[in-house]
């Protein structure tokens, strides 16, 4: 089946601890994004990356840092340094482009204890 | 920053009547998108109309672009109680260069009883 997979699903995380959410896809897209979801908010994008071995920040990257290693794969990292991580994660991907329709994962809802 | 602004922020209806939500944006654009999503899952697209075509269809769906108001709308016919999720319009910013990346606006929790 071709689509994009987040995982895991549900993380729990202790204050001053860094944790990385993981983002595949099999669609041969080049293009991969990060988005944050909060209650009311919308989607606010993190990074995004149109090519293997490039990416760019978003508009609310602090505190977080991604890779973009192989084309199919595009880790979030939500670092320390972000002072209010609980959040829903969704990646996407699509066609480069931001005229092109974005496929999405199912998310990560990220805790922080 | 937010490009898209969905009105209302809420509806709720009765299965078999209609649902129509708007999206206003601020900047020019190439195209917009509108996407759906459950409670608690990624978002899926519904449609994308560019910035020449004034009206589209797909199946229940009927999207309208005013390019002259920096404005959409989303008309769902005959709605159902599986149609309850909430609604997003994306816009990419026409600029110089070619567009990279959408802009969500907050979503729209539409509400179908049966």
């Amino acid at each position: 089946d071709g689509g994009i997979t987040q995982s895991p699903k549900y993380l729990f995380r202790k204050e001053g601890q860094n944790v990385t959410l993981s983002c595949e896809q099999n669609l041969n897209h080049d293009a991969m994004y990060w988005y944050r979801q909060d209650p009311g908010q919308g989607l606010r994008l993190i990074y995004y990356s149109q090519i293997v071995n490039d990416f760019q920040k978003g508009d609310i990257a602090e505190g977080y840092s991604v890779s973009r290693e192989k084309k199919e794969s595009f880790p979030l990292t939500v670092t320390s340094a972000q002072k209010n991580p609980t959040a829903f994660y969704l990646c996407a991907s699509s066609f480069r482009g931001g005229y092109n329709e974005q496929f999405f994962g199912p998310g990560t809802r990220l805790t922080v204890l | 920053s937010q490009q898209g602004e969905e009105d209302p922020q809420a509806l709720s209806i009765q299965e078999g009547e209609n649902a129509t939500m708007n999206c206003s944006y601020k900047t020019s654009i190439n195209n917009l998108q509108w996407y759906r999503q459950n409670s608690g899952r990624g978002l899926v697209h519904l449609i994308l109309i560019r910035s020449n075509e004034r009206e589209k269809h797909s199946g229940r769906l009927r999207v309208t672009l005013d390019t002259s108001k920096k404005s959409s709308s989303l008309l769902i016919t005959a709605s159902r109680a599986a149609d309850t999720a909430s609604y997003f319009c994306a816009t990419d910013a026409a600029t110089q260069g070619g567009s990279e990346k959408l802009v969500f606006g907050k979503g729209m929790k539409l509400t179908v009883n049966p």
